[in-house]
């Protein structure tokens, strides 16, 4: 079954540097996502990214996040200036056409900074 | 603001029986919903989803219900298995709008 990966699975860092953490969304999807979840809450919005540019984002998606589709089939998130607070879960997701699609989502990147 | 370690309601269901899990939704423009699987270290995993325009809708072993009279939704899980122990968490879509809103979650946990 197509599924969304995820690298790395773990990654620990320093406050202040940055951070890319990559996905492979599932071939044939053409809207990509990302979600991050802190800790024993809830999954929460950051961006959504169709036709090579961000179609939404939430207030968390500040000037520190960027996205990116540099090629054909990789989906960045790059995290400029990390701060304790970026410590979470970040999920990559992907669907295949516009509302009510299905989105699935990676197994997720663990960012702990420190 | 947030709360640090939100603590999630729990549902414990001896195996074989089953188990309902309710979701409470606040935006009375939201079209579509889907129920969703978290394993402990593991990303969201689909279960089912439901448009608006129905009341209910069965897979294997799930079903959802949706009252957009109170803003509920439900998730049946019949003939729970020790697999089935997970956090389970609704989210809600409303057409033109990209993103998912998820709720906080239920942690259900499966008693041999």
């Amino acid at each position: 079954e197509p599924e969304v990966t995820q690298t790395p699975s773990h990654q620990v860092t320093q406050m202040g540097q940055e951070v890319i953490l990559r996905c492979v969304p599932i071939s044939n999807h053409l809207y990509f996502y990302w979600y991050r979840q802190i800790l024993g809450q809830k999954v929460e919005f950051l961006v959504s990214f169709y036709n090579n540019e961000i179609s939404e984002k939430s207030e968390i998606f500040d000037d520190q996040f960027s996205v990116e589709r540099p090629d054909g089939s990789n989906f960045t998130l790059k995290i400029r200036s990390t701060k304790l607070e970026d410590s979470a879960m970040y999920f990559c997701a992907s669907k295949q056409g516009s509302s009510g699609n299905t989105i699935y989502f990676g197994e997720g990147s663990w960012l702990t900074v420190v | 603001g947030e709360s640090v370690g939100l603590h999630l309601p729990t549902l414990s269901v001896q195996e074989g029986d089953n188990s309902i899990i309710n979701c409470a939704y606040s935006n009375s423009a939201s079209d579509y919903f889907i129920w969703y699987k978290q394993e402990s270290g593991k990303g969201p995993q689909f279960i089912i989803d439901i448009r608006s325009n129905m009341d209910k809708r069965q897979g294997q072993r799930v079903t959802v219900l949706l009252n957009k009279t109170v803003k509920h939704l439900s998730l049946q899980i019949a003939a729970t298995q020790p697999g089935d122990s997970a956090v389970y968490f609704c989210a809600e879509n409303n057409f033109g709008n990209e993103k998912l809103t998820f709720g906080t979650g239920t942690r259900l946990t499966i008693i041999p």
